[in-house]
């Protein structure tokens, strides 16, 4: 079975440049989560999906920072524009929505902003 | 706000040397206390969930177990490949849906 699958694996962009991070959730998962990962806060929860819908970003830094779920096999996270301090690995996880289910880590995307 | 607060951050043991690491939570109800195991350049990999205290759960050389205010997960006998960075993680039961809090992690190295 395939597992979260991420792209970009890894991003290199410019401060200012907008950055677009995808997610393809493992197939019949509900729930979506994206995470960002850095060694000063470990690892951080930056917005929950579930049945596509957007129910907690309250981890979401910035209003640069938005996240889209059109469907149930598909999620993008942009930053818009970017900054240095957003570098960091970013993960996408997805588990079957139901309370206390295990939540499954794609590889990640490790995104630096020069 | 829950907590999770793991020690040491760092661990090193030589192969065969058993030890614990430790993971402290607080949270107004636990629903579920998750491990995790972290390779370099991958994402978290799921090893364990306890739900309530008392529990253990055993996989090869790992078995963690759980009480009302912390969680233990003994190595035993470790070996090379068990090297990497343990993740600990919470979820609350007044939590609208599964989102963890994770601790800061432990990295383990193993020498041989």
């Amino acid at each position: 079975d395939a597992g979260v699958i991420q792209s970009p694996r890894h991003e290199v962009t410019e401060m200012g440049q907008e950055v677009t991070l995808r997610c393809k959730p493992i197939s019949g998962h509900n729930s979506l989560f994206w995470y960002r990962q850095t060694m000063m806060r470990g690892l951080e929860l930056l917005i929950y999906f579930n049945n596509n819908v957007p129910i907690d970003d309250s981890g979401m830094p910035e209003d640069r920072f938005s996240a889209k779920m059109p469907n149930a096999s598909f999620s993008t996270l942009k930053i818009q524009p970017s900054e240095p301090r957003d570098s960091a690995v970013y993960f996408c996880a997805s588990t079957l929505g139901l309370n206390t289910d295990t939540q499954y880590f794609g590889p990640g995307t490790r995104l630096t902003v020069l | 706000e829950d907590q999770v607060t793991q020690s040491p951050e760092a661990l090193r043991l030589q192969e065969g040397e058993s030890s614990s690491l430790n993971c402290s939570y607080t949270v107004s109800g636990l629903r579920g206390l998750f491990w995790y195991r972290q390779d370099p350049g991958k994402g978290p990999e799921f090893l364990f969930t306890l739900y309530s205290a008392g529990e253990e759960k055993e996989k090869e050389r790992l078995k963690a177990t759980l009480t009302k205010k912390e969680s233990f997960l003994h190595i035993t006998a470790p070996k090379p490949e068990d090297s990497a960075t343990y993740l600990c993680a919470v979820q609350a039961v007044n939590n609208a849906g599964n989102m963890l809090t994770f601790g800061g992690g432990t990295r383990l190295m193993v020498k041989p």
